[in-house]
């Protein structure tokens, strides 16, 4: 069984550029969730989709970041222009709905110099 | 949101039960337990979760206490592969459309298994 599939694994881009991280979730589960991770503050939601609707982006830290989900098997996380304090290991999670247990890839770890 | 309060940090001898105690005081009567952990480098993984009553699986076994105020996960026989950060997550269970709240990771137990 193929897990959640994260691209890339390591990113390293200078400041100002566009980064966009993709996400293949489970083939059949409907949900899927951005988090992001860092030392200060640890693991946070940034949006979830459900049937690859957004029902939440409260998470999301400001205008610079957006996802789109265009169909059940790919989403994609894009932070434009990237900063600094954006450095961070960004994961996303798939479940075969909202309440159901979330799987999780191994992460996209971002460093913007 | 209940919130959940757990041990920064616990070690556990190899081969030996680990318990990691949970306190959930202000659990809601529709709010599961959930158990992830999470292994250096890579993202977190379920474990188990459970409403009231005692479950099990091929992991481990989380044990509720009957006022569900606390709870306790148990790796029966634990390795070194078991070092990990491990995150205790009350959440209520949608019903219909409401989607519920989201899983708020908090710091969790860092559990170190040693030879």
């Amino acid at each position: 069984d193929a897990g959640v599939i994260q691209s890339p694994r390591h990113e390293v881009t200078e400041m100002g550029q566009e980064v966009t991280l993709r996400c293949k979730p489970i083939s059949g589960h409907n949900s899927l969730f951005w988090y992001r991770q860092t030392m200060m503050r640890g693991l946070e939601l940034l949006i979830y989709f459900n049937n690859n609707v957004p029902i939440d982006d409260s998470g999301m830290p400001e205008d610079r970041f957006s996802a789109k989900m265009p169909n059940a098997s790919f989403s994609t996380l894009k932070i434009q222009p990237s900063e600094p304090r954006d450095s961070a290991v960004y994961f996303c999670a798939s479940s075969l709905a909202p309440n159901q247990p979330q799987h999780f890839g191994d992460g996209t770890r971002l460093s913007i110099l | 949101d209940a919130k959940t309060t757990q041990p920064p940090s616990m070690d556990c001898a190899e081969g030996r039960a680990a318990n990691l105690p949970c306190n959930h005081s202000t659990i809601s009567g529709n709010e599961y337990v959930y158990w992830y952990r999470q292994i250096h480098s890579q993202g977190p993984q379920y474990i188990i979760h459970g409403l009231k009553n005692n479950e099990t699986n091929e992991m481990a076994s989380l044990i509720i206490t009957e006022d569900r105020k606390s709870s306790t996960l148990i790796l029966p026989h634990a390795t070194l592969r078991d070092t990990a950060v491990y995150y205790c997550i009350v959440r209520a269970s949608p019903i219909r459309d409401n989607y519920g709240q989201n899983f708020v990771f908090g710091p969790g137990t860092r559990l170190s298994v040693l030879p």
